[in-house]
């Protein structure tokens, strides 16, 4: 099932901060996010695993709640290269070859 | 960047013919994916394989077959397009299996059904 990501789009302006959020109503192992420009393919930011351990991009932080089987990606002082369409994608069960599920994306547009 | 190339880039084909697509990689990565992204839908996965010879189905396979007989190459086949299979493709590689394991996506093809 299609994890929900929310807010389907968001506006900024230079400078201003930003979350992202993704729900998941199955256990999660793992959470990927990705940042898609248009007509470009996805690109790896961050990846929670479930226990706390992850990997990612240094200027963009996130969480994973375990309990809520929900992640939130934090965008903060905004650039306009953030722009574009952030996925999340979620993984359920370690051995489960990498299979990811992704949400419908959240637009983000960054203005000068 | 992961070496990962597709091609055909662009390809527009006729209802009912037969369309193969090539995905090669360079980073000799375990396993590799086959997605379709259409507006409001997100990535799907069609397929995925974890070894030479080893695939399985995602979760919009009808329609699609895949092959792998080298750990660099993953096909995509479409035995007979049709309208609905108009999409945006893209491949992707991982070494699935360590705690850490990201994805890699090529480029994308773009593919219309006429």
């Amino acid at each position: 099932q299609q994890p929900v990501q929310s807010p389907q789009a968001v506006i900024l302006r230079e400078g201003e901060d930003a979350v992202i959020n993704c729900s998941s109503s199955k256990a999660l192992y793992s959470v990927h996010w990705y940042r898609q420009k248009h007509g470009e393919a996805p690109v790896f930011l961050m990846i929670l695993l479930k226990g706390g351990e992850q990997k990612g991009h240094d200027k963009i932080s996130a969480s994973f709640n375990e309990k809520k089987q929900q992640s939130s990606l934090y965008l903060t002082a905004s650039q306009l290269s953030y722009s574009g369409t952030y996925f999340c994608g979620t993984e359920i069960g370690g051995t489960s070859y990498g299979k990811l599920t992704f949400g419908q994306g959240t637009i983000l547009t960054v203005h000068p | 960047d992961a070496g990962i190339t597709q091609s055909p880039r662009h390809k527009v084909t006729e209802t009912g013919t037969p369309v193969t697509l090539r995905c090669h990689q360079t980073e000799n990565h375990r396993y590799m994916y086959w997605y379709r992204q259409d507006p409001g839908h997100g990535l799907r996965l069609i397929h995925y394989s974890y070894g030479v010879k080893d695939t399985d189905k995602g979760e919009v396979s009808d329609g699609y077959s895949v092959s792998r007989s080298k750990t660099e190459d993953f096909l995509l086949t479409l035995e007979s397009a049709t309208s609905s299979q108009t999409s945006v493709y893209f491949c992707a590689i991982s070494e699935a299996g360590l705690a850490i394991h990201e994805q890699f996506f090529g480029p994308g093809t773009r593919l219309t059904v006429l």
